[in-house]
């Protein structure tokens, strides 16, 4: 059975830098790409990265310079780290497995930005 | 990168048959064979329905179909069922750049 669990701050204030990390169970994290995805709160999914165990990634153009993903495959979870947070980055944050298209997801963490 | 174009809403009786569509471009619907379509129920993690254009993942009920002409990929949902009714997301590659992946702004599907 696999398992993505996303863990994180559920909060941040402007201008800080949000972390989050998906822990990944029941498959293995050097076989397949992992993904980012993002939904404001009554909008639509927003793509934000993925990442290939070789440790290539590729970020949505509009968040390109905010944006780094990373892989840990020792400990089997890969992570988000997104800069200048305002409040337009306040979403639930979803991690996924797949790049052409997500098949596990995990259950999604809110990250509201606010001071 | 621009969203595909997805209609807001579209409703059907128990039963019946809805397709919604996604419109794109020839860099991403029309250039690949890699759309896929999610089901999201509200406060919950969407759901893949279809991959690849047409392939069902193990589980996705035989209801659901996939299908694409030229840029519009479109989702059908034969036999309708209460619990069919949620959001649906459409999504594609999108090779401009590099291979980026975009998604529709999603469709409401209503059960009568």
């Amino acid at each position: 059975q696999v398992h993505l669990q996303e863990s994180g701050p559920g909060r941040v204030k402007p201008s800080e830098t949000l972390s989050l990390t998906c822990t990944v169970s029941g498959a293995s994290i050097t076989s397949y790409y992992w993904s980012w995805i993002r939904q404001p709160p009554g909008k639509g999914l927003e793509w934000i990265g993925y990442i290939y165990y070789s440790g290539s990634t590729n970020y949505n153009p509009s968040l390109k310079s905010r944006v780094t993903i990373s892989l840990d495959t020792s400990k089997k979870l890969f992570s988000l780290r997104l800069t200048s947070m305002t409040a337009a980055d306040t979403a639930v944050y979803y991690c996924a497995r797949g790049a052409t298209y997500s098949d596990y997801w995990g259950q999604g963490t809110l990250v509201t930005v606010s001071s | 990168q621009s969203a595909l174009t997805q209609s807001p809403s579209a409703s059907g009786s128990p039963g019946q048959s809805v397709t919604m569509s996604c419109t794109g471009s020839s860099s991403d619907v029309g250039g690949y064979k890699y759309v896929s379509w999610y089901q999201q129920h509200p406060g919950k993690a969407p759901k893949l329905m279809i991959y690849d254009v047409t392939k069902r993942p193990s589980g996705v009920p035989d209801r659901f179909s996939g299908s694409k002409s030229g840029n519009t990929a479109s989702l059908t949902v034969s036999g309708l069922q209460a619990e069919d009714e949620a959001d649906y997301y459409c999504s594609s590659y999108e090779g401009t750049n590099n291979f980026d992946v975009v998604f529709g702004g999603g469709t409401k599907l209503t059960v009568l």
